[in-house]
């Protein structure tokens, strides 16, 4: 496709269950990216993947959540044991070099 | 610490108005500034952005932005709202360092309902 792809669109689970999130990138993007939105407030970055670089995890809020990509391919954010504060949106984007960042329409997470 | 405040957080304006959004950010270098816009149930779109020079910039569906270093500003205007621009606009400052331009502070939105 042509844009940043994220699944499922919609996620309910119970607290205390582990979810996984999916981001497909644009094709050739190096440059890719996780935020999170909750509701009525602004992106909050969690985490940045540039190649075969390091990431910088230093959005993340706590080592419940995780994050993997694969060279410049699909990523995904895992969330374990689940607690009700991380229903949000889940936001991912990708980049090429310098330009701007496109970004997913999300993953709407409820935990219940 | 590196911030952006977004004071209106409802703006409602008529059909045919002209629109203001205020941001103003707190960054110790020049900052790159960034305005998003996002409509119901889609992804945030890049209207505009700021990186250096010319410091009123323009950006796509007629918005522009000045970017003003005294008043720490960077404020997003239109001469006329069209109802189709009904959404939620997101300021940013980029907060990354070497090549990481999309590590991005947001500003906690500004809702614009249009009315006809």
């Amino acid at each position: 496709g042509a844009g940043v792809s994220q699944s499922p669109s919609n996620k309910v689970t119970e607290k205390g269950k582990d979810v996984e999130l999916r981001c497909d990138p644009i094709s050739g993007h190096t440059a890719l990216y996780w935020y999170r939105q909750r509701l009525g407030q602004g992106l909050e970055f969690l985490i940045y993947f540039q190649g075969n670089s390091a990431p910088d995890k230093s959005g993340l809020p706590s080592d419940r959540f995780s994050a993997e990509r694969t060279g410049e391919s699909v990523s995904t954010l895992t969330i374990q044991r689940t607690q009700q504060e991380d229903s949000a949106v889940y936001l991912c984007a990708s980049s090429l070099g310098g330009s701007p960042l496109h970004f997913g329409n999300g993953t709407r997470l409820t935990v219940t | 610490a590196q911030s952006v405040t977004q004071p209106d957080i409802h703006i409602t304006v008529s059909e045919g108005a002209s629109l203001e959004l205020r941001c103003n950010y707190s960054y110790g270098a020049t900052p790159y500034l960034f305005w998003y816009v996002q409509s119901p149930g889609q992804g945030l779109q890049l209207l505009l952005k700021y990186f250096s020079g010319d410091t009123l910039v323009q950006g796509i569906k007629g918005f522009e932005a000045e970017f003003k270093r005294s008043q720490s500003s960077f404020n997003l205007r239109k001469p006329s709202v069209h109802w189709s621009d009904a959404a939620e606009y997101f300021c940013a400052v980029g907060a990354g360092v070497g090549g990481n331009t999309g590590k991005l502070i947001f500003g906690q939105g500004t809702t614009l309902q249009v009315k006809p």
